[in-house]
């Protein structure tokens, strides 16, 4: 299995730009995660999907932010448009539905300039 | 919300020493996780433990779960220079539902 695979792996934008980030979970799980880690506040978890649905999106900063999984293979997170607080790495992981063992992908590191 | 104090924030060793962190939590948490990150990488999971008082081995690492439920330890015996990178400790309160609620990260350094 080629495991949880984001892209792009590095992304820098101009404030105001819009951008997406994207996911392709491990074949067969059934939850999907997105995270953002900083400096200051560590791995933070923005939302999270389960059978394609989203179930918490408390931890979204704000309405500039938007998740979508249109299919069990595909997830993707947009900011619009972007602020230069939103650099940071930006992470999806994706786990069974029978643990809690999250897997994670290499990660996005978004620079807004 | 939820918050894990994890600590040491780093730690400074030599080459062959043991390793010590731990982390606790201000409420239960039902699972705990012990995951590394290296550089431009995602975190990897390590030792996934499950129940209260459970201790669990994955070759020199070693992980615990506390019996309040509150807090978990890891060590690392006769630390190699591949051992450095950044440790984080991860509860889960759910029956399985939620998201992982993460520690700030032990970072480990290793002097040849």
């Amino acid at each position: 299995d080629a495991g949880v695979i984001q892209s792009p792996r590095h992304e820098v934008t101009e404030m105001g730009q819009e951008v997406t980030l994207r996911c392709k979970p491990i074949s067969g799980h059934d939850y999907l995660f997105w995270y953002r880690q900083t400096m200051m506040r560590g791995l933070e978890l923005l939302i999270y999907f389960n059978n394609n649905v989203p179930i918490d999106d408390s931890g979204m900063p704000e309405d500039r932010f938007s998740a979508k999984m249109p299919n069990a293979s595909f997830s993707t997170l947009k900011i619009q448009p972007s602020e230069p607080r939103d650099s940071a790495v930006y992470f999806c992981a994706s786990r069974l539905r029978s643990n809690t063992e999250a897997f994670f992908g290499q990660g996005t590191r978004l620079t807004v300039v | 919300g939820q918050q894990l104090n994890q600590s040491p924030q780093s730690m400074f060793i030599q080459e062959g020493e043991d390793v010590s962190m731990n982390c606790t939590s201000s409420s239960i948490f039902n699972t705990w996780l012990w995951y590394k990150q290296d550089p431009g990488e995602g975190p990897v999971l390590l030792i996934a433990l499950y129940k209260a008082g459970e201790l669990t081995s994955n070759g020199r690492l070693t992980a615990q779960f506390g019996i309040t439920r509150k807090d978990s330890f890891l060590n690392i015996s006769a630390s190699i220079p591949s051992d450095v990178g950044i440790y984080f400790c991860a509860g889960s309160s759910g029956g399985g539902a939620d998201g992982l609620t993460f520690g700030k990260g032990t970072h480990l350094i290793i002097q040849p």
